[in-house]
C-alpha cells in the first residue's frame, strides 16, 4: 500500500525566510504532483514532476524529485504572505491502467507566512 | 470552458438520506474521479472512471455508488449517509494518460 507522509505538517514563517515541505512516499513511482490549496478552494496544481532529478521552478517555489530516495521537496525563497495555503503532494499509483490518474495525496502541510 | 463543475455547494443530509452530488466536465476529459477530503488526512480517492460505461473503485468506496453513461458526467451517490461521510468531495477530470486533473470546486457535506 502506498503511503505518502508530508513533513511539516504546519509550518509557520516569516516574510523573507527560505524554508522547505519534504514529501516522502513507500513505494515506487515516477510521478509526483504538487498542489495549492486556499482555505474553503480547490486545489490548484502547481508542478508535475515525471522523472528522477526533475527540478521545476516557478517563481518562489521550486520542486524537486529524488525517485531513488522517494523523496520529493517544495523549497520556498524569500516568502512572501501570497503563498499562505496548504500544499499537498500526491503520488501517481504506478501503473497506470487505462490512463487512470490514481493519486495518492499526503496529508498537506499548512503554510502560513506573517509579514 | 465552464471546467468543472460541481452541484450543491453545500448540503445537511441525516443519517440514513440519500443523495447525490453531482460533478460535470465541459472540456471531453475521459478521466474523471471523487475524492474525499478530510482534516489532516489529505485527499483519498473514492471511485474512478476511465470513460462512459467505465468506473472502478478507489481507496474508500464503501457507501458509495458511481455510474458514467456519458463523458460529461459523473454522479456520486449516497446510498445511506452516516456521519462517517461528513467531509469535503472534489471531483476531478482529466484526459487519459494525461498528467494534469482540473478540480472541482467542492461539495462540502455533513452528515447529522
Amino acid at each position: 500500500e502506498l503511503k505518502v507522509e508530508q513533513n511539516p505538517l504546519f509550518l509557520s514563517m516569516q516574510e523573507g525566510k527560505n524554508y522547505t515541505i519534504y514529501c516522502n512516499y513507500s513505494t515506487t513511482s515516477d510521478r509526483l504532483y504538487w498542489y495549492r490549496q486556499d482555505p474553503g478552494k480547490s486545489l490548484e496544481s502547481l508542478f508535475v514532476l515525471l522523472s528522477n532529478g526533475a527540478v521545476k521552478q516557478e517563481g518562489r517555489l521550486m520542486a524537486s524529485l529524488d525517485t531513488k530516495a522517494r523523496l520529493s521537496t517544495l523549497h520556498i525563497t524569500a516568502a512572501v504572505h501570497d503563498l499562505s495555503a496548504t500544499y499537498f503532494c500526491a503520488v501517481g499509483l504506478a501503473p497506470i491502467r487505462q490512463g487512470a490518474q490514481k493519486l495518492v495525496f499526503g496529508q498537506g502541510t499548512r503554510l502560513t507566512i506573517n509579514p | 470552458n465552464a471546467g468543472v463543475t460541481q452541484t450543491p455547494k453545500f448540503q445537511v443530509l441525516k443519517t440514513g438520506q440519500s443523495m447525490t452530488l453531482q460533478c460535470a466536465q465541459d472540456m471531453n476529459h475521459e478521466y474523471m474521479s471523487w475524492y474525499r477530503q478530510d482534516p489532516g488526512m489529505g485527499l483519498r480517492l473514492i471511485h474512478y472512471s476511465v470513460g462512459a460505461g467505465i468506473t472502478d473503485q478507489g481507496e474508500v468506496p464503501n457507501g458509495y455508488n458511481v455510474s458514467r453513461s456519458t463523458t460529461e458526467d459523473f454522479p456520486l451517490r449516497l446510498l445511506s449517509a452516516a456521519p462517517s461521510q461528513t467531509s469535503v468531495y472534489f471531483c476531478a477530470s482529466s484526459y487519459r494518460f494525461s498528467h494534469e486533473q482540473f478540480f472541482g470546486p467542492g461539495t462540502r457535506l455533513t452528515v447529522l
